[in-house]
């Protein structure tokens, strides 16, 4: 079966510091890598989607940018963090064009001092 | 910006009850989803309707979707206390960009 893994569950780092969220994914291959930002009680704010290693779309300009370095791996990174930057960080994936829905890691909880 | 809106921002309700939650979206679509998250949790995929489709039941649930309003509602019916959640809509649009927008959620609190 197919499962997700995002690490870490909390994070709390100062401003100005760099910043690496990953995000791996096992049992199926060519997935569709996405992040998401959720600020507190909010909806969801899509970041960066990816089809395929080194495939890597924007939605939103920002602080932060992603990778894809691996097929089933998908990095969320930040050289200098800002207040802003502080939410919870979601990671899904699906296959094709999602119609059985996203799988979503249980999120990654960054506060920016 | 959000392609989907839910209605009401937040629900409380007494454990028995059913809960209708409605999302609103601005574009034509390919098919919209619901989806459930516990507090601070990720989100699970509760049901997908594609546009070629009026309503779905899984379990508990009843999804309706009327695309000429743009409108989709989720239906709960005897809401139990574990049904304590946000809900989202999702929509993707036609050209099948791989992309789901996430609407803003509905707070719901059953009560036991």
């Amino acid at each position: 079966s197919q499962t997700i893994h995002q690490w870490p569950a909390t994070l709390v780092q100062p401003v100005g510091s760099p910043l690496s969220l990953e995000c791996t994914v096992e049992g199926t291959s060519n997935p569709n890598l996405y992040w998401y930002r959720q600020a507190a009680g909010r909806g969801l704010q899509l970041l960066f989607y990816s089809v395929g290693i080194g495939q890597i779309s924007s939605e939103v300009p920002q602080n932060l940018s992603a990778s894809r370095p691996q097929d089933r791996q998908f990095i969320l990174s930040s050289k200098k963090l800002l207040l802003s930057d502080s939410g919870f960080y979601l990671c899904a994936w699906s296959s094709g064009q999602g119609l059985r829905g996203y799988t979503f890691g249980s999120g990654t909880r960054l506060t920016v001092v | 910006s959000q392609q989907g809106e839910e209605d009401p921002q937040a629900l409380s309700i007494q454990e028995g009850e059913n809960a209708t939650m409605n999302c609103s979206y601005k574009t034509s679509i390919n098919n919209l989803q619901w989806y459930r998250q516990n507090s601070g949790r990720g989100l699970v995929h509760l049901i997908l309707i594609r546009s070629n489709e009026r309503e779905k039941h899984s379990g508990r649930l009843r999804v309706t979707l009327d695309t000429s309003k743009k409108s989709s509602s989720l239906l709960i019916t005897a809401s139990r206390a574990a049904d304590t959640a946000s809900y989202f809509c999702a929509t993707a649009s036609p050209s099948g960009t791989y992309k789901y927008i996430f609407g803003t959620g509905t707070r719901l609190k059953v009560l036991a």
